[in-house]
């Protein structure tokens, strides 16, 4: 596998569902990123971990909980959504975040959720 | 927070045809990037530009960074089929909170009539 890998690419959820989103990055880079793509609206940043570490968290709903075990993986853990957050989520990852320069954010394919 | 406009929302063209999208800002950013993402798939970056001013080509695909730091041109020439996508500026910042981040236009759907 290269670049950045998501599973599963589709889900249907309930409201009542649990789920997990996962993300799994080959490129050797610190940083990975959260985003939710919906229609006609640009990226919305969700989540930031560098070093898996939580560093940003805009004031995202706390039915999304995110989890970064080590630099490769990001998961993210999904309970009681509403149909509103169906959307796109994507993940992507960066050299690090720190840096100005050369710093550029490679993205997965995807999970497109629907809730129902 | 911070907005980018992104123009135009879509654009129908015939292959062959040259064609221009721009984003701009009234924030300045450090670095401007343009990515296009296929239907199904996330975005794929194209061009990265870090100086004000700079103008930097990649195949058929030429960008450049505006002089005040608040805008940036996506030129395609000579556009074929596999152009169709929807292509996204990003505007990257430090935000505050030790870390630079992107903020993200809304894009623009190309479609490319052969």
């Amino acid at each position: 596998e290269t670049g950045v890998t998501q599973t599963p690419r589709h889900l249907v959820m309930g409201m009542t569902n649990k789920k997990s989103l996962k993300c799994e990055q080959h490129l050797g880079h610190n940083a990975m990123y959260w985003y939710k793509q919906s229609a006609k609206k640009p990226l919305e940043l969700m989540f930031v971990y560098s070093l898996e570490e939580r560093v940003e968290n805009n004031s995202v709903p706390s039915r999304f909980s995110p989890e970064c075990p080590n630099s490769s993986h990001l998961f993210l853990h999904l309970h009681t959504l509403q149909p509103e957050d169906s959307a796109l989520y994507l993940c992507a990852s960066s050299q690090d975040q720190w840096r100005e320069i050369y710093n550029e954010q490679f993205f997965g394919p995807g999970t497109r959720l629907t809730v129902l | 927070g911070q907005q980018l406009n992104q123009s135009p929302q879509s654009m129908f063209i015939q292959e062959g045809e040259d064609v221009s999208m721009n984003c701009t800002s009234s924030s300045i950013f450090n670095t401007w990037l343009w990515y296009k993402q296929d239907p199904g798939e996330g975005p794929v970056l194209l061009i990265a530009l870090y100086k004000a001013g700079e103008l930097t080509s990649n195949g058929r695909l030429t960008a450049q960074f505006g002089i005040t730091r608040k805008d940036s041109f996506l030129n395609i020439s000579a556009s074929i089929p596999s152009d169709v996508g929807i292509y996204f500026c990003a505007g990257q910042q430090y935000s505050g909170a030790g870390s630079y981040q992107l903020t993200f236009g809304k894009g623009t759907k190309l479609s490319v009539i052969p």
